[in-house]
């Protein structure tokens, strides 16, 4: 079945960096684009960006650019989101979700990463 | 960017009632590119409604969306155990694609 299956919670102290991983399977991975995806505690939900699995291309959220980097390794079907200078305001849980193209609606969705910055 | 704003904050009913929850866009989204999610504490969000009326593969036929424009409705006939839950609307007409702040369906 198609799903997507995302790394462990993480411990950050503020200005470090986390990197978050999203394994995909079921489906070609290259077919479609990854959104991110977070939601800090208690709070709604805030789209981060998006990469194009097929070509790397990507979009950023404006408040996030400079500090955030989506990446894709296509060998292992997996994606990547890194977010640089923690800061208290970034604890949330981070999702990934399959999104065909930059402006869709995804599907499928991974099951979240918690990340909690605190000194 | 188009702010969604969704209402009210919270809706207090009872099992077999019906639930009507708003989401209003800033601006007109584009060919009714608007999207409704369900979810439950811990849990990653659902796909309920896309397109503004199309319902995703597996949701019961008790949710329903329409709307156009910049006024959007998510209804659901007659509410079940299980639907008390957080529901957000999304728009994907324009980029960056954004989130309204959620309507909370709490048990009366």
């Amino acid at each position: 079945q198609v799903q997507l299956v995302q790394s462990g919670a993480e411990v950050k102290k503020p200005g470090a960096s986390v990197k978050v991983s999203c394994k995909a399977s079921g489906y070609t991975f290259t077919s479609y684009g990854i959104s991110w995806v977070r939601q800090a505690p208690g709070q709604g939900l805030e789209w981060m960006g998006w990469i194009s699995a097929y070509n790397g291309n990507t979009n950023y959220a404006q408040k996030l650019q400079g500090r955030v980097t989506m990446t894709t390794d296509t060998s292992t079907s997996t994606a990547y989101m890194e977010l640089r200078s923690l800061r208290s305001d970034d604890t949330a849980v981070y999702y990934c979700a399959r999104a065909g193209r930059l402006l869709s609606f995804p599907r499928i969705w991974g099951q979240g990463t918690m990340v909690t910055v605190s000194s | 960017e188009i702010v969604l704003t969704q209402s009210p904050g919270t809706l207090s009913l009872s099992p077999g009632e019906r639930a009507t929850l708003s989401c209003r866009a800033s601006q007109s989204v584009s060919s009714s590119y608007l999207a409704w999610y369900q979810q439950k504490p811990g849990q990653a969000p659902r796909l309920l409604i896309y397109g503004a009326s199309s319902r995703a593969t597996g949701i019961p036929d008790r949710f329903s969306g329409s709307g156009s424009g910049t006024d959007f409705t998510l209804t659901i006939s007659r509410l079940e155990p299980e639907d008390f839950a957080v529901y957000y609307c999304q728009q994907y007409g324009s980029s960056p694609v954004t989130f309204g702040g959620g309507t909370k369906v709490e048990i009366k």
